[in-house]
């Protein structure tokens, strides 16, 4: 069991609804991150929120659209997504603004496998 | 070029093996190393961080090449347990917490 948590774990929408990813980390963490992974792809970092701040925003498409309320929980809002967003989507947290030079673990969700139709 | 590459495999291979992965990346300036595991439709788990000394963790050793820009893991005696895929993750920059993952490699070890 992970302090990482995410939900739904699956959820097939058509290109029309409007749907949100839930995630919340109980680690005490100060940043949270969402990823993308589709197959035979690497991971890629959409948002990266730290203390609360968007501080990172990889060209990803208007159709996904992050929330970071408090530094637990974060959202990704979804709508008239394509096919082609059909992907496991991962959430993780990590302790930032550590020593120089430290390395702060991004600890991660289980993740949510989304099926676009 | 990617800024990760790593051999997708699978590496197929006999418990008790003795096998090794690499790993190269593009940004000389990259501050960080690491390897990850992510078990078939699970999340990714930190393994172990990549010293520039090199490091061990009991079966596993991690050693990374800053000249020629790659990073290895070996794994010695190879248990059923280890089939997974292993994922290379690069830190670009000490101020950030952005970590570049590579496609990762997909080792099965076999009865």
């Amino acid at each position: 069991e992970t302090g990482v948590t995410q939900t739904p774990r699956h959820l097939v929408m058509g290109m029309t609804n409007k749907k949100s990813l839930k995630c919340e980390q109980h680690l005490g963490h100060n940043a949270m991150y969402w990823y993308k992974q589709s197959a035979k792809k690497p991971l890629e970092l959409m948002f990266v929120y730290s203390l609360e701040e968007r501080v990172e925003n990889n060209s990803v498409p208007s159709r996904f659209s992050p929330e970071c309320p408090n530094s637990s929980h974060l959202f990704l809002h979804l709508h008239t997504l394509q096919p082609e967003d059909s992907a496991l989507y991962l959430c993780a947290s990590s302790q930032v603004l550590g020593p120089p030079g430290s390395y702060n673990e991004q600890f991660f969700g289980p993740g949510t496998r989304l099926t676009v139709l | 070029r990617k800024e990760v590459e790593q051999d997708p495999g699978p590496f197929n291979v006999p418990e008790g093996a003795t096998v090794a992965f690499n790993c190269t990346y593009s940004n000389s300036a990259s501050q960080s190393f690491f390897w990850y595991r992510q078990d078939c439709r699970k999340e990714p788990k930190l393994l172990m961080s990549v010293y520039s000394s090199g490091n061990e963790d009991g079966r596993f050793t991690a050693q990374l090449n800053r000249a020629s820009q790659y990073i290895s893991l070996l794994i010695r005696d190879s248990k059923l347990s280890d089939s997974a895929t292993y994922l290379c993750v690069v830190n670009p920059s000490q101020n950030t917490d952005k970590l570049i993952f590579g496609t990762g490699t997909r080792l099965q070890v076999f009865p």
